[in-house]
């Protein structure tokens, strides 16, 4: 199985802040892996897919990069609206695996 | 639009066996897949399985040996069966299609006597 190693566990950031969250892959990914944000008590929101393809409806703010085995996720001018969890997923190799998940606070 | 709706028992009791369904609409399940994600309560998201468009499955490593997932496309709904539950399986549920952006509200299961 693939693991997915995110980091940090948690993040403090104030409104305005950039905010960047990373997740290492045991092996190389192919860019196929995708950020989720997940507020409490509501199902998972896919945000970006196949590293840097935002979704519909997701804000600019919002981006993400990488390849191979390492990927990030960034949120420019972080607004109280994204406090929230944030999750990768690889979907390259079955199991599918998630990352650990950011919480993401108000400082 | 499409749209996933989990359904099933609130309370299982250990070692008994859980029975989960998923009706969709908007989408066939024989030219989409659909997979099982369930998340602890204040933990963490866990890729359960999933069934293929073509009605194959796959299941998470660790839960494959108590773990079923099936369909009926005329029905337009997927079924999760685990079997022998522990404590340890409570969580929420969700049926989902990834990398699609489309989720099940969820469904909470709580395994206990």
């Amino acid at each position: 199985d693939i693991q997915m190693t995110q980091s940090p566990p948690s993040l403090s950031a104030s409104l305005g802040d950039k905010v960047t969250i990373t997740c290492q892959a045991s092996q190389n990914i192919n860019k196929y892996i995708a950020w989720y944000q997940q507020k409490p008590g509501k199902a998972p929101r896919l945000l970006i897919r196949y590293t840097s393809t935002l979704e519909s409806g997701t804000p600019s703010r919002f981006s993400g990069s990488g390849s191979g085995r390492d990927y990030s996720f960034s949120i420019s001018n972080v607004e109280s609206e994204d406090i929230a969890s944030y999750y990768c997923l690889q979907y390259v190799n079955l199991p599918y695996t998630f990352g650990a998940g950011t919480k993401l606070e108000l400082k | 639009q499409v749209q996933l709706k989990e359904s099933g028992p609130g309370l299982v009791q250990p070692s008994q066996t859980l029975s989960l369904t998923c009706t969709v609409s908007g989408f066939s399940l024989t030219s989409n897949s659909v997979h099982w994600v369930r998340q602890p309560p204040g933990k963490g998201l866990e890729w359960v399985g999933a069934i293929w468009s073509g009605g194959s499955t796959d299941y998470n490593s660790a839960l494959k040996s108590r773990l079923s997932i099936s369909r009926d496309t005329s029905k337009s709904q997927v079924f999760l069966k685990m079997n022998s539950l522990q404590t340890e399986d409570t969580a929420i549920y969700f049926c989902t299609r990834i990398p699609k952006g489309y989720w099940g509200q969820g469904v909470m299961v709580t395994v206990s006597s």
